[in-house]
C-alpha cells in the first residue's frame, strides 16, 4: 500500500516563501503529483515530478528525493489567492491509481 | 479545455434511498475515478475504471457500486443510503499514462 504525510496547515505571509512537505511510503513509486483545491472548488493538477530535482512552473516548483521518499512544492511570491489546499498524491505503477495525501491548508495573510 | 461534470452539486436524500451520481467528461478518457473528499481524509478512492464495463475497487468501495455502459460516462450508486456516507463526491477522468487527473465540481451529499 501507500500513505503519504504533509502538515495538516501551514500559515505564510503574503510575498513570502512556503515550502509544503510531503513524505511517502509505498510498496512501488512511479513520482510524485501536486494537486490545489479552493474552498469549494475542484482540486486542480499543478505539478509531477517523475525523476529526483526540481520542476519549475512559474511562481510553483516541485522536488523529489526518491532516495528520502521526500518531495516538497515550493511556493514563491505569495498572494492571497494561493490560499487552498495542497494535496501530493503518488501512484504504485502506471497502471493503478494515484494515492492522495490529507492535504495541507495553506492560508496567505497580509 | 477538459470538461468533467456531475449531474448535482447539493443533493439530499433520506436514509435507505438509493442514490445515483452522475459523471461526464468530454475528453474521450479511458480512466474515470471516484473519490469521497471528507475534512481532515483528504481525497480517498472509492471506484475507478481503465475502459468501458470495466471497474475496479478502490480503498473504500463498501456500500457503493458503479456502473460505466459508456466512455463518457462514470455513475456511482449508493444502494441503500446512510448517513455516514454523507460527504463531498468528486469525479475524475484522465487519459492513460498521463499524471493529470481533471476533477467534476463535486456533489455535497448529505443523508439524513
Amino acid at each position: 500500500g501507500q500513505s503519504l504525510e504533509q502538515p495538516s496547515e501551514v500559515t505564510a505571509v503574503e510575498g513570502a516563501i512556503v515550502q509544503i512537505n510531503c513524505t511517502y511510503q509505498t510498496s512501488g513509486f512511479y513520482g510524485l503529483s501536486w494537486y490545489q483545491q479552493h474552498d469549494g472548488g475542484a482540486p486542480t493538477f499543478l505539478s509531477y515530478n517523475g525523476l529526483d530535482g526540481l520542476e519549475e512552473t512559474g511562481r510553483f516548483s516541485s522536488f523529489l528525493s526518491r532516495s528520502d521518499s521526500y518531495g516538497y512544492l515550493l511556493l514563491q511570491e505569495l498572494q492571497m489567492k494561493d490560499s487552498a489546499s495542497y494535496f501530493c498524491a503518488a501512484r504504485n505503477s502506471g497502471n493503478t491509481p494515484l494515492v492522495f495525501g490529507k492535504g495541507t491548508r495553506l492560508s496567505v495573510i497580509a | 479545455d477538459v470538461k468533467v461534470t456531475q449531474s448535482s452539486r447539493y443533493l439530499v436524500k433520506r436514509t435507505g434511498e438509493k442514490v445515483f451520481l452522475e459523471c461526464v467528461q468530454d475528453m474521450d478518457h479511458e480512466n474515470m475515478f471516484w473519490y469521497r473528499q471528507d475534512p481532515g481524509l483528504g481525497l480517498r478512492l472509492i471506484y475507478f475504471s481503465y475502459d468501458v464495463k470495466m471497474k475496479e475497487k478502490g480503498d473504500i468501495p463498501e456500500g457503493y457500486s458503479v456502473s460505466r455502459e459508456k466512455k463518457e460516462r462514470f455513475s456511482l450508486i449508493l444502494e441503500s443510503a446512510s448517513t455516514n456516507q454523507t460527504s463531498m463526491y468528486l469525479c475524475a477522468s484522465s487519459p492513460p499514462g498521463r499524471e493529470t487527473q481533471y476533477f467534476g465540481p463535486g456533489t455535497r451529499l448529505l443523508v439524513l
